[in-house]
């Protein structure tokens, strides 16, 4: 069984660029999450979706960051614009379902360096 | 708010040695209770979980934890650590559907 794929690897730019990273989840996960993990910090959860639509978005610094899950397989997190404190890795998440019973299988990560 | 306090950020030991990561949680009522592993360039794998029943629990790759409420610990040993357990190690909780994790412990094995 293929795992969560994510795209790029590794990203370095300029402050106030734009990035956008992309999550492929496990066939058939309904759940997907993002999260960001600072170097020393354990990850910290930006945004959850159930299918194409977000159940959790609370700590998603919205005036920067967004998201979006379109039909319900498929996720991109972008930043515009990027600052140095941005730079961390990015990983998403996915489950067959919400709830913690759940397990979720996370992807490699996008290390993200903004410059 | 739940939080989770893994005291120790880097504990080196001996490869055959046994290892015990700690793990602290502050939380109103019993969470779900969870370690992963990171190892470089990889994502989080799940080591084990706790839920309720046994408080001893039995993960992957011959570790296992310890669910003691009156301390509200969830500590991670295995008997005898490999050189490939080298690692970065995350105790998480969920009172819900969502996970909080520590800051992390990094395991160095030496020869």
């Amino acid at each position: 069984e293929a795992g969560v794929a994510q795209s790029p690897r590794y990203k370095i730019i300029e402050k106030r660029q734009s990035v956008a990273f992309w999550c492929n989840p496990i066939s058939g996960h309904a759940t997907l999450y993002w999260y960001q993990q600072i170097l020393g910090q354990g990850p910290k959860l930006l945004i959850q979706f159930q299918n194409n639509g977000v159940v959790d978005d609370s700590q998603l610094p919205k005036d920067r960051f967004s998201a979006e899950r379109l039909k319900g397989v498929d996720s991109t997190l972008k930043i515009q614009p990027a600052k140095l404190e941005d730079s961390a890795v990015y990983l998403c998440a996915s489950s067959l379902g919400g709830g913690s019973s759940n397990e979720q299988f996370f992807g490699p990560g996008t290390r993200l360096t903004v410059l | 708010a739940q939080s989770v306090t893994q005291p120790d950020i880097h504990i080196t030991v001996s490869e055959g040695a046994s290892l015990e990561l700690r793990c602290n949680y502050s939380y109103g009522a019993t969470p779900y209770l969870f370690w992963y592993v990171q190892s470089p360039g990889q994502g989080l794998q799940l080591l084990l979980k706790y839920f309720s029943g046994d408080t001893l629990v039995q993960g992957i790759k011959g570790f296992e934890a310890e669910f003691k409420r009156s301390q509200s610990s969830f500590n991670l040993r295995k008997p005898s650590v490999h050189w490939s357990d080298a690692a970065e190690y995350f105790c998480a909780v969920s009172p819900g559907d969502k996970l909080s994790f520590g800051a992390g412990t990094t395991v160095t094995v030496r020869a």
